[in-house]
């Protein structure tokens, strides 16, 4: 599996845009980019993928370099509820069957009241 | 609609012993897969079950089996319990293939205790 590389940690004040970036300079053409995040006490939850194009949801708001070695999770109004680890993950869909998800470290993100 | 459910939230067994988590997918979702997190390694890859085969497994001992029934429901076992095998367990289903690239869904895990 193609590998990430994120920060081990973050701060951001409450109310105020978060940047969490990925590098993943080995992308192959059929990876998708999946970033989940933990929050305390709980399992992963999915917060958003894409290919190429940037991607909105309700969540959060992906944005993916034009030579797709790098993507950026973009929370627009950080709140205590966002304090959680956030992982970048990358999914080949290049076979039937691959439903592995492949965490790294993540990003450890803490919102400052 | 109902999440992922996994009974029972937290066990203590003793080294040597087996044991047997359960997991109960989304309903309609036919892949289940389960996971392990310590604080050492993490999050890894333990195997997925589809239509009740195994599809895919990580790089686990033997000891970590599963099996999935035709409810899609889902079981692990892990026998001859080591200290090691402390941590949490998650169970994450989806819906089938991987041409959707839907999102997993996980339960709040099992935390097992080894003593």
């Amino acid at each position: 599996d193609a590998k990430t590389t994120q920060p081990n940690s973050m701060e951001s004040n409450e109310e105020e845009p978060v940047h969490l970036p990925c590098n993943h300079s080995t992308i192959s053409g059929t990876d998708y980019i999946h970033w989940y995040r933990q929050l305390p006490s709980q399992g992963p939850e999915y917060v958003i993928h894409g290919l190429t194009s940037n991607v909105n949801n309700r969540m959060a708001s992906l944005a993916i370099a034009e030579d797709r070695k790098s993507s950026t999770l973009i929370l627009h109004r950080a709140t205590l509820r966002d304090a959680a680890v956030y992982y970048c993950i990358l999914r080949d869909v290049g076979g039937f069957g691959n439903e592995k998800l492949t965490f790294g470290t993540g990003t450890r993100l803490t919102i400052i009241p | 609609k109902a999440g992922v459910t996994q009974t029972p939230r937290y066990l203590i067994k003793t080294r040597g012993q087996q044991v047997t988590l359960s997991c109960s997918p989304i309903s309609g979702h036919r892949s289940v897969s389960w996971y392990q997190q310590t604080p050492g390694q993490g999050l890894q890859f333990l195997f997925e079950y589809f239509s009740e085969t195994q599809r895919n497994k990580g790089n686990f001992p033997g000891r970590f089996s599963g099996r999935q029934f035709s409810n899609s429901r889902s079981e692990m076992n892990v026998s001859t319990l080591e200290l090691g095998d402390s941590a949490l367990y998650l169970c994450a289903s989806s819906l089938e293939g991987h041409s959707t690239n839907t999102e997993a869904f996980f339960g709040q895990g099992t935390r097992l205790t080894v003593v």
